[in-house]
């Protein structure tokens, strides 16, 4: 079984730029989410989809943040305007259903805003 | 919200047993998780523990008692390879999305 695949594996960008990482989750997972982990912290939740549509977005900067799941399936996550503090590892990880306590995570995006 | 603590580091002999713990504050939570995540790699899923006691899987298990506000991963006849972060976090409201702690980095050495 394939797991999670993300695009890029790392990216390096100039504040005030902006980027987009890409996800693909497992095949028939219902549930997709979004994480930032900084350096030296655990994950936090940004995002969290139930096919295409949108659960939890309590935590997402929504002023430079966006996310979609357009048809149920791909994610996207953008940032618009990029800031120094956001260089981080995205992570992206899906789960069967959204009752499901067990995620499978991908390999995460490393961003570096310089 | 929650507080979890972790120690940052801890190192262990190949072969030996390993106990990391960790505590927390928090008004309530429907279960508590521990993850393992490699250097540069993505974390993944340990075990989720609803009821206080000990629950094991291999040669990991995870203890968890609630009146105390406490949890370990005990991690038994260490290998090489287990040299990786542990990753403590909680449920809050049942919805199965984890609130992670910043982690204990484990080395292991021969």
């Amino acid at each position: 079984e394939a797991g999670v695949a993300q695009s890029p594996r790392y990216k390096i960008i100039e504040k005030r730029q902006s980027v987009a990482f890409w996800c693909n989750p497992i095949s028939g997972h219902a549930t997709l989410y979004w994480y930032q982990q900084i350096l030296g912290q655990g994950p936090k939740l940004l995002i969290q989809f139930q096919n295409n549509g949108v659960v939890d977005d309590s935590q997402l900067p929504k002023d430079r943040f966006s996310a979609e799941r357009l048809k149920g399936v791909d994610s996207t996550l953008k940032i618009q305007p990029a800031k120094l503090e956001d260089s981080a590892v995205y992570l992206c990880a899906s789960s069967l259903v959204g009752n499901s306590y067990e995620q499978y995570f991908g390999p995460g995006t490393r961003l570096t805003v310089t | 919200g929650q507080n979890i603590d972790q120690p940052t580091e801890m190192t262990a002999t190949e072969g030996a047993i390993v106990q990391i713990n960790c505590t927390y504050q928090t008004s309530g939570f429907n279960g508590l998780f521990w993850y393992q995540q490699h250097a540069g790699e993505a974390p993944t899923f340990l075990s989720y523990n609803v009821l206080d006691g000990l629950e094991e899987k291999g040669r990991f298990s995870s203890f968890l008692s609630r009146s105390k506000g406490y949890s370990y991963l005990l991690l038994k006849e260490l290998q090489m390879k287990d040299s990786a972060s542990y990753l403590c976090a909680l449920d809050p409201g049942g919805s199965y999305i984890p609130t992670f702690g910043r982690g204990t980095s484990l080395i292991v050495h021969p």
